[in-house]
């Protein structure tokens, strides 16, 4: 079973921020948080991971609370192509199976 | 670098009958996962090869197995298929040689089942 909880749906406007939040409450020390977006008919894309400390890259940021019992991803200017379902996965380091919640629908309104 | 390629991309089938299906990881890639998605279970592990070894399998049964070849390449196999085998079959590669090994995945293969 997953270990993530995820709002099923959200809105964000264009040009607007897109904050996406996850609950890992029973994540464990040796756990990343990992996040993929899956855009209609196509396979998951990865898109950022961390440990404890915030992170940065070209495509969003990833925001983990102190407890690390909650994560939020953000896509700072959302685009019509940023429309996907996103996914917040905690994954031990070097395992290769992911375990997939249901994830969020993300609707990027014009 | 050329993306993670699944063959074929659209396959339909009848019931009782097994299927065949292939992945062609990222070249140097020498992980390959497979998963299920379906609108009702959603994105399962199916199992992962590396090194043409088995080394993790999810909840499935027998009727799907998969195989990987020494160039990394993976077939899976379902037999006597049955309707709700009907979904999109999604490969991932990863170099698996380190820490946060990135896991690409390719467009996948739909296959219904009539």
């Amino acid at each position: 079973d997953a270990k993530t909880t995820q709002p099923p749906s959200m809105d964000c406007a264009e040009g607007r921020a897109a904050n996406l939040p996850c609950n890992h409450s029973t994540i464990s020390g040796n756990e990343y948080v990992y996040w993929y977006r899956q855009i209609h008919s196509q396979g998951p894309q990865y898109i950022i991971h961390g440990l404890k400390n915030n992170e940065t890259n070209e495509m969003a940021s990833l925001i983990i609370t102190e407890d690390r019992k909650s994560s939020t991803l953000i896509l700072p200017h959302a685009t019509l192509r940023d429309t996907a379902v996103y996914y917040c996965i905690v994954r031990v380091q070097g395992a290769q199976k992911l375990v997939f919640g249901q994830g969020t629908r993300l609707t990027i309104n014009p | 670098k050329a993306g993670v390629t699944q063959t074929p991309r659209y396959l339909i089938k009848t019931r009782g009958q097994q299927v065949t299906l292939s992945c062609s990881p990222i070249s140097g890639h020498r992980s390959v996962s497979w998963y299920q998605q379906t609108p009702g279970q959603g994105l399962q592990f199916l199992f992962e090869y590396f090194s043409e070894t088995q080394r993790n399998k999810g909840n499935f049964p027998g009727r799907f197995s998969g195989r990987q070849f020494s160039n990394s390449r993976s077939e899976m196999n379902v037999s006597t298929l049955e309707l709700g085998d009907s979904a999109l079959y999604l490969c991932a590669s990863s170099s698996a040689g380190g820490s946060h090994n990135e896991q690409f995945f390719g467009p996948g293969t739909r296959l219904t089942v009539l």
